[in-house]
Order: structure tokens, then sequence, then C-alpha cells
């Protein structure tokens, strides 16, 4: 157990609908990160936050959305969905400390657009 | 071109091998060099995590970065079945604060016993 929770664990929805995935962080760590990985794609990463500012973007679609909260979970917001966009889609944390940088992983949320 | 160019295997060695994995990139810009395991419907692990060049020993994992090359490799000696997992190259530059991460397609390794 990574101590990083995502829900939920799948989530089967059709093409243009909306979706909200949730993620809690370990205890004090404050960066947030989504990646989507999926068979023809690999895994990519999407948007890091740090505290509740977004630091890093990545490959991510203008129809998704992301955000910290602060009490440092974060969502991330799928609209308008197509079928290209069923994937495995994973949360992490981090902590710098001097030389210093553990990354964890969430379990995931599949999600399946029919 | 990808950013990062990765074989996706599958290689398969014998128990006790050593085995070397390697990635390949294009942008002179990444300075943060990681590898992931990953085990089969489990999300990603960090492996190491290594600042420009050189070389990170972690137990039986080194890590090594050639920037000149533009070469990343990752060694792990006496392999056992469950190093079996896909291995995932990771790079990034840094600049904006933040880990703009690019992935490898990831190497499928097997350990026979």
């Amino acid at each position: 157990d990574s101590g990083v929770t995502q829900t939920p664990k799948h989530l089967i929805t059709a093409t243009g609908q909306r979706v909200t995935l949730r993620c809690s962080p370990r205890s004090g760590d404050l960066s947030v990160y989504w990646y989507q990985q999926s068979l023809d794609q690999g895994l990519q990463f999407l948007i890091q936050y740090y505290n509740g500012e977004e630091r890093a973007k990545g490959n991510i679609l203008e129809r998704f959305s992301a955000q910290q909260f602060p009490d440092l979970h974060s969502e991330l917001n799928l609209s308008s969905l197509e079928l290209g966009d069923s994937a495995l889609y994973f949360c992490a944390s981090s902590v710098v400390a001097g030389d210093s940088y553990e990354q964890y992983f969430g379990p995931g949320t599949r999600l399946t657009v029919t | 071109q990808k950013e990062v160019e990765q074989d996706p295997g599958p290689l398969s060695v014998p128990e006790g091998a050593i085995v070397s994995l390697n990635c390949t990139y294009s942008n002179s810009a990444f300075q943060y060099f990681m590898w992931y395991r990953q085990y089969s419907r489990k999300g990603p692990e960090l492996l190491m995590y290594t600042y420009s060049s050189g070389n990170k020993e972690d137990g039986r994992f080194t890590a090594q970065v050639d920037k000149s090359s533009k070469y990343i490799s990752l060694f792990i000696r006496d392999s056992q079945p469950s190093d079996s997992a896909t291995y995932l190259c990771a790079m990034s530059p840094w600049g904006t604060g933040g880990f703009k991460t690019i992935f490898g397609a990831g190497t499928r390794l097997f350990v026979k016993a």
C-alpha cells in the first residue's frame, strides 16, 4: 500500500459524459501528479500540482482539467468523453528531501468509455 | 522520432543473470532521469532517480546516465523471478518548478527460475 488513494477503482460511462476522478496523496506530500496509461499511448504525464498551484503540464487535453484543494487532495475532471479516453488514470504524490526524491503511485482508476 | 526510445522487449533471462535495460533520448534539456517498475495490474513504483550524469546504486540496481550520448541504463544484478515486471524509463527537464516527465514505452522483463 503506497498511501496514495484513488477513487473510484473502476468507472464505466458513455461518450459525451463527464467524470471526476479523486486522489488523496500520502500524508504530508505536497505534490500531486496525474498520469494516463493506455495500450497505444503508454504512460503519459498529464499535470502536476504543488500545494494547490499548477507546476507542470504535459499532454493534457483541453477537455480535461484538474485542481488541488487546500486539504491537498486532487480531482481530475474529464469531459465530453470519447472512446479514446478509455485508460488507466494514475495519481501520484511526492516528497523532496535534500537530494532525495520519492514518488508514490496510487492503484489507479480504470475508465471505460462506451 | 519519439523523445524517448525504449525497446519494449520482451526480455527473458535466467535467474541470477545481469539484466541491462536501456533508453535513448533526443531532448538535451532533460536533467532528471528515472526508472520505474510496474507489475501487472499495479501502479508504477519509482526505483531509481538520478539528476544529471553519473551512476547511482541501490542494492542490486544500478542506474547510469550518459548525457553526452543521450543514453541511460538500468542494471539489475542477480536477477530474481520477482523482478519480472515492466520497466519504464522516464526523464524530465527542469525549469517550471515541476517534473514534465516523458516516459519510454517500457520493457517487459521475464526472469525464469
